[in-house]
């Protein structure tokens, strides 16, 4: 089992849509999340972080963490094409290390 | 506030030379954390320094090192390079260490792409 895992994807999703991302983590005793947004040949922009279990919202953008379920998820409502990137779910570990997931590539479409 | 930054940008090097890496933190951040970025492997951790020490270390051999300067600015070195090196090298800080509090937010810089042939 990977340590942090992302739903696959390509994800495509119209225009003004609601676009959910969702990510897994293993280790139970991570305490900080995170979600970054990666334009192709651009590095990682940090975009959300939640630690506490519940909803965190953002403009656009709402992080959801259940720590019970091992769970983290990001909304983005009314997608916009300026959003189509890859996102990319990272876990702060019990044992300091931050672990990235493979990434979802998401795609608004017009 | 300026960002991240890193450099060089691009890089080409041969199997066998090796290879320095710098980035200069957000000012008033103290932790560098490196990463290396292929698309096989995605997004990995290789090491983090927080006040000139060395916190935490992913799993690369031993041809990977870093140090990190008193001013937080930081460098990583890779020996021996090998074909597999090549990769996208992120490095990343902020403003506490991984190991303390919560305010580890990363921000990344742009990166510098190694090309090894």
């Amino acid at each position: 089992q990977k340590e942090v895992e992302q739903n696959s994807g390509p994800l495509s999703v119209p225009e003004g849509a609601i676009a959910s991302l969702n990510c897994t983590y293993s280790d139970r005793g991570s305490q900080s999340f995170f979600w970054y947004r990666q334009y192709s040949g651009k590095s990682p922009e940090l975009i959300m972080f939640i630690y506490s279990n519940g909803d965190k919202e953002d403009g656009r953008f709402t992080a959801q963490l259940n720590k019970a379920s091992q769970y983290v998820s990001l909304l983005i409502r009314d997608s916009q094409p300026s959003d189509s990137a890859t996102y990319l779910c990272a876990v702060k570990t019990s044992y300091d290390k931050v672990i990235f997931g493979p990434g979802t590539s998401l795609s608004v479409i017009p | 506030k300026a960002g991240v930054t890193q450099t060089p940008r691009y890089l080409i090097k041969t199997r066998g030379q090796q290879v320095t890496l710098s980035c200069s933190p957000i000012s008033g951040h103290r932790s560098v954390s490196w990463y290396q970025q292929t698309p096989g492997q995605g997004l990995q951790f290789l090491f983090e320094y927080f006040s000139e020490t060395q916190r935490n270390k992913g799993n690369f051999p031993g041809r990977f090192s870093g140090r990190q300067f008193s001013n937080s600015r930081s460098e990583m070195n890779v020996s021996t390079l090998e074909l597999g090196d090549s990769a996208l090298y992120l490095c990343a800080s902020s403003l506490e260490g991984l190991g303390t509090g919560n305010l580890h937010e990363q921000y990344f810089g742009p990166g510098t792409r190694l090309t090894v042939t």
